[in-house]
């Protein structure tokens, strides 16, 4: 079973905030969220995760709903080179097992 | 910084034969882990190490085996290589501890003729 969804595709303009939602209805309480993308094939690269509370880094915002079932990772100001397929993924960690589950991913078209 | 590394980065089988596809984190992290992506699809989890020692199945185990050499290093071999298995092949690694996100390496691109 899923444990996130994921809309396949979204177009946004260059300059303007990329917002890219996720639904992961069944998480758990101790359960992360994280973000990953992947260029061109590449290895996928991390670029954020939370809890419960909102997330900020050098790259992007994570918001994640009060009752944690649903997450938006945005991109403040989209380049070209932020084109690419942007995974939201749960983490489960238990005694000694610690898995993450990739979603299917959201292709991420920035636009001129 | 190497990171996590793999090899080889491409290669050509037949059916039926075997392959060792190789990986090495020079992190110190305790937990790897092998993904298969296949076109269009998301990554998803073949076996995983959480520390040196232990290794368990992951939603797509079967044709593989993997061994965790050592804390540096883990492999996954696919003894008789079928066409379902063409596919590009993932490692990962991460501390384990707390909630320190995954490192990937960059691929191994394999095809089965």
């Amino acid at each position: 079973d899923a444990k996130t969804t994921q809309p396949p595709s979204m177009d946004c303009a260059e300059g303007r905030a990329a917002n890219l939602p996720c639904n992961h209805s069944t998480i758990s309480g101790n359960e992360y969220v994280y973000w990953y993308r992947q260029i061109h094939s590449q290895g996928p690269q991390y670029i954020i995760h939370g809890l419960k509370n909102n997330e900020t880094n050098e790259m992007a915002s994570l918001i994640i709903t009060e009752d944690r079932k649903s997450s938006t990772l945005i991109l403040p100001h989209a380049t070209l080179r932020d084109t690419a397929v942007y995974y939201c993924i749960v983490r489960v960690v238990g005694n000694n097992f610690n898995k993450f589950y990739f979603g299917s991913g959201t292709k991420l078209n920035v636009k001129p | 910084n190497a990171g996590v590394t793999q090899t080889p980065k491409f290669q050509v089988l037949k059916t039926g034969q075997s392959m060792t596809l190789q990986c090495a984190q020079d992190m110190n992290h305790n937990s790897m882990y092998w993904y298969r992506q296949d076109p269009g699809m998301g990554l998803r989890l073949i076996y995983y190490s959480a520390s040196e020692g232990t290794t368990d199945k992951g939603e797509v185990p079967n044709g593989y085996n993997v061994s965790r050499l050592n804390k540096r290093e883990f492999s996954l071999r696919l003894e008789s290589a079928a066409p379902s298995q063409t596919s590009v092949y993932f490692c990962a690694s991460t501390r384990g501890t707390g909630y320190q996100p995954q490192h990937f390496g960059d691929g191994t691109r394999l095809s089965i003729l």
